[in-house]
C-alpha cells in the first residue's frame, strides 16, 4: 500500500465543471506537493503547501494536517487542464524523501 | 519550460547497447535528481546529486550509472538493460536538497524502449 493515496484514479468532466481531487497520506509530512503531468510527459510544480490554503489563478490547494488530507481544486474547467495531477508528501531534515501518489488521469471535455 | 533539458526525448535501444542520457538544468540550482515513471506507477526516485556529491541511491541496478560532472549537468549511463527498463525517466532539480521544503523543476523527460 502506497504511503500515499490519490482519489479518483481518473475523472472526466464537462467544461466549466468545479473539479476536485483528493489526496490521503498515511504518516506525518512536512509539506504536500501538488504536480501537474501534461500528455508528453513534462512535470510541472502547482503548489507546495504545509498548511491552510494556496490559491493559483484557477486552481486552489488544502490541506488538514490533523486529518493527514489535502485536496486539489479547479473551477470553471477547461479542456487545457486536461493532465495527470499527483500529490506528493515531503518528509523533510534528516529522512528527506519524497513519496508520490499514483496520479489522477483528468480529462475535461468540450 | 522550467529551465531543465533532457535529451534525447525518446530512445530506442537493444539489451546490448550502451546509451546515455543527459540532463541539463539553467536555474543555478545545487541539487539534481534521476526519477523513473513506469506505466500506473508512482514516480521512483533512482538518484539524487547535492552539490555534485551522490547523496542518495535507491537500490537501483548497476546497469545504470549516474554522472554529475559539475552542477549543472546530469547524465544517466545505460547499458544491457531489460525490456521491463522501459520508461520515462525524469531528471529535476531543486536549490538544494531539502525535499520538505524545496520546490522542484523537471525536465521533459526521456521515453526510453528496450527492446
Amino acid at each position: 500500500k502506497n504511503e500515499v493515496e490519490q482519489s479518483p484514479q481518473n475523472l472526466t468532466a464537462q467544461e466549466g465543471e468545479f473539479i476536485t481531487i483528493n489526496c490521503s497520506y498515511s504518516v506525518g509530512i512536512s509539506a504536500l506537493h501538488w504536480l501537474q503531468q501534461h500528455p508528453g510527459g513534462g512535470i510541472v510544480s502547482l503548489f507546495m503547501l504545509s498548511s491552510g490554503k494556496k490559491k493559483h489563478g484557477r486552481l486552489i490547494a488544502t490541506i488538514n494536517i490533523q486529518e493527514k488530507h489535502s485536496s486539489l481544486h479547479i473551477t470553471a474547467s477547461h479542456p487545457r487542464d486536461s493532465a495527470v495531477y499527483i500529490c506528493a508528501g515531503a518528509y523533510g531534515g534528516a529522512t528527506n524523501k519524497l513519496i508520490f501518489g499514483t496520479g489522477t488521469l483528468l480529462a475535461v471535455q468540450p | 519550460e522550467t529551465g531543465v533539458t533532457q535529451t534525447p526525448r525518446h530512445l530506442v535501444m537493444g539489451m546490448t547497447n550502451k546509451k546515455s542520457l543527459k540532463c541539463e538544468q539553467h536555474l543555478g540550482h545545487n541539487a539534481m535528481y534521476w526519477y523513473k515513471q513506469s506505466a500506473k506507477k508512482p514516480l521512483e526516485l533512482m538518484f539524487v546529486y547535492s552539490l555534485e556529491e551522490r547523496v542518495e541511491n535507491n537500490s537501483v541496478p548497476s546497469r545504470f550509472s549516474p554522472e554529475c560532472p559539475n552542477s549543472s549537468h546530469l547524465f544517466l549511463h545505460l547499458h544491457t538493460l531489460q525490456p521491463e527498463d522501459s520508461a520515462l525517466y525524469l531528471c529535476a532539480s531543486s536549490q538544494d536538497f531539502d525535499l520538505g521544503t524545496d520546490t522542484q523543476y523537471f525536465g521533459p523527460g526521456t521515453r526510453l524502449t528496450v527492446l
